[in-house]
């Protein structure tokens, strides 16, 4: 069975940093890109970020490009999103998405999902 | 504002057919496939449909997709109150090359 178990998240004061991390298993890690998407009530699912199976293509939402980075640790299946620069309009809910193919790119479902981990940005 | 854009809401009884739409452009929805996730009360999306009109195993054939142009739509028929959940449409676009979901939708079955 496929789990991903994110963690990490936490109130976080405007213009600060988190990092968050999720735990993979019930799949062959380095076989499949993987993704973060945020939820937030007002604005519903939003594509964050997503990383190749081998870390090599990476790509980033236009509103996160700069700020966020993504890697994976193939080796721990892992995945990690390192945040900085936080503002208000980053407070979600932040998913972890397994890719169903090798590419973050392309023809692609986010077949599963990780439960979330809460992140408010709050002074 | 989300460059997919999808009713707010949409409601039916039980046994009604209803649709939700999806529109976009031709960077997004008019140049590739369409999917669509439904979301449960207090849980994580899960896929509904993907490439248009596919249903991943376990998904009851009452929900079906198509697509024209730069819009899509999903329908489900002979509505069930366990169908009441969020529903978001998803694409890749092409200019921004990132992945898209529109705004959502909640259906509520009345």
């Amino acid at each position: 069975e496929v789990q991903l178990v994110e963690s990490g998240g936490g109130l976080v004061q405007p213009g600060g940093s988190l990092r968050l991390s999720c735990a993979a298993s019930g799949f062959t890690f380095d076989d499949y890109g993987i993704h973060w998407v945020r939820q937030t009530p007002g604005k519903g699912l939003e594509w964050v970020s997503g990383i190749s199976w081998n870390g090599g293509d990476i790509g980033y939402a236009d509103s996160v490009k700069g700020r966020f980075t993504i890697s994976r640790d193939n080796a721990k299946n892992s995945l990690s999103l390192q945040m900085s620069g936080l503002t208000t309009e980053d407070t979600a809910l932040y998913y972890c998405a397994k890719g169903s193919v090798a590419l973050w790119f392309g023809e692609l479902v986010f077949d599963s999902w990780g439960q979330g981990t809460l992140v408010t940005v709050s002074s | 504002q989300s460059v997919l854009t999808q009713p707010p809401s949409a409601s039916g009884a039980p046994g009604q057919r209803v649709t939700i739409s999806c529109s976009g452009s031709n960077s997004n929805i008019g140049g590739n496939y369409i999917y669509w996730y439904q979301q449960l009360p207090g849980t994580a999306p899960k896929v509904l449909l993907f490439r248009n009109d596919q249903r991943p195993s376990g998904v009851p054939d009452r929900f079906s997709g198509s697509k024209s142009g730069t819009s899509a739509s999903l329908a489900i028929s002979g509505l069930r109150s366990e169908d009441e959940a969020e529903y978001y449409c998803a694409a890749w676009d092409d200019s921004l090359t990132a992945w898209l979901f529109g705004g959502g939708t909640k259906l509520t079955v009345l």
